[in-house]
């Protein structure tokens, strides 16, 4: 199976800051990620697929990166909104994995 | 608007077999491939399974496969997840989550998931 690596786990921030998420794959998915939010008691949300697209209707302080096999998200001015866990996921080859997720905090 | 709403999860007793449905309205459900993920509490995301569109290609997680089996009926709009000889490892929130339109994997809609106890 391909193994998702998120870090860091927690990540403590303050409205406004410039937030960096990094997803590494065991092996390589060319650019087949997608990246999820999820709040407390709610279903994840598509944020980003292919590595760097985003999602109809999620705001563009958010976008995703793609270098070799390492991929981050971005959170370009962190929104209070947007306290939450994040997911890396790849869809390269069956099963499709997830990372263990990043919570974003408030600082 | 596209809506998954699951349902059939409850306290089930160790070695059972309950049944999850996923109901979707709001898009032409017989194009979509539809999937299976899973919660531990307080844990991160595992996605346990795939059906293709028409129900003619299946695809699982290894720790599920011989023992979950996923299903849909395209003329009621509905998924299925049977679980079959459940263990206190199955408990967890089942989400239901439709395959992406726009990227060739992920979920782009999900349901609001259900809740599966499994207790001895």
């Amino acid at each position: 199976d391909i193994q998702m690596t998120q870090s860091p786990s927690t990540l403590s921030a303050s409205v406004g800051d410039r937030v960096t998420i990094t997803c590494r794959a065991s092996q390589t998915i060319s650019s087949w990620l997608a990246w999820y939010q999820q709040k407390p008691g709610k279903a994840p949300v598509l944020l980003i697929y292919d590595a760097s697209s985003l999602q109809s209707g999620v705001p563009s302080r958010f976008s995703g990166t793609r270098s070799g096999t390492q991929f981050t998200l971005t959170i370009s001015s962190l929104q209070p909104d947007d306290f939450a866990t994040y997911y890396c996921q790849q869809y390269s080859d069956y099963p499709w994995t997830f990372g263990q997720g990043t919570k974003v905090e408030i600082k | 608007q596209v809506q998954l709403v699951e349902s059939g999860g409850g306290v089930v007793q160790t070695g059972r077999s309950p049944r999850l449905s996923c109901a979707a309205s709001g898009f032409t459900f017989r194009s979509y491939s539809m999937h299976w993920v899973r919660q531990a509490p307080g844990k991160g995301l595992e996605w346990l399974a795939l059906i293709s569109y028409d129900g003619s290609n299946k695809i699982y997680t290894e720790s599920v496969k011989d023992r979950f089996t996923i299903s849909r009926d395209n003329s009621k709009n509905t998924l299925y997840l049977q679980m079959n000889n459940v263990r206190e490892e199955d408990t967890a929130i089942y989400y239901c989550a439709r395959d992406s339109v726009v990227a060739t994997g992920g979920f782009d809609y999900w349901g609001q998931g259900t809740l599966v106890t499994v207790s001895s």
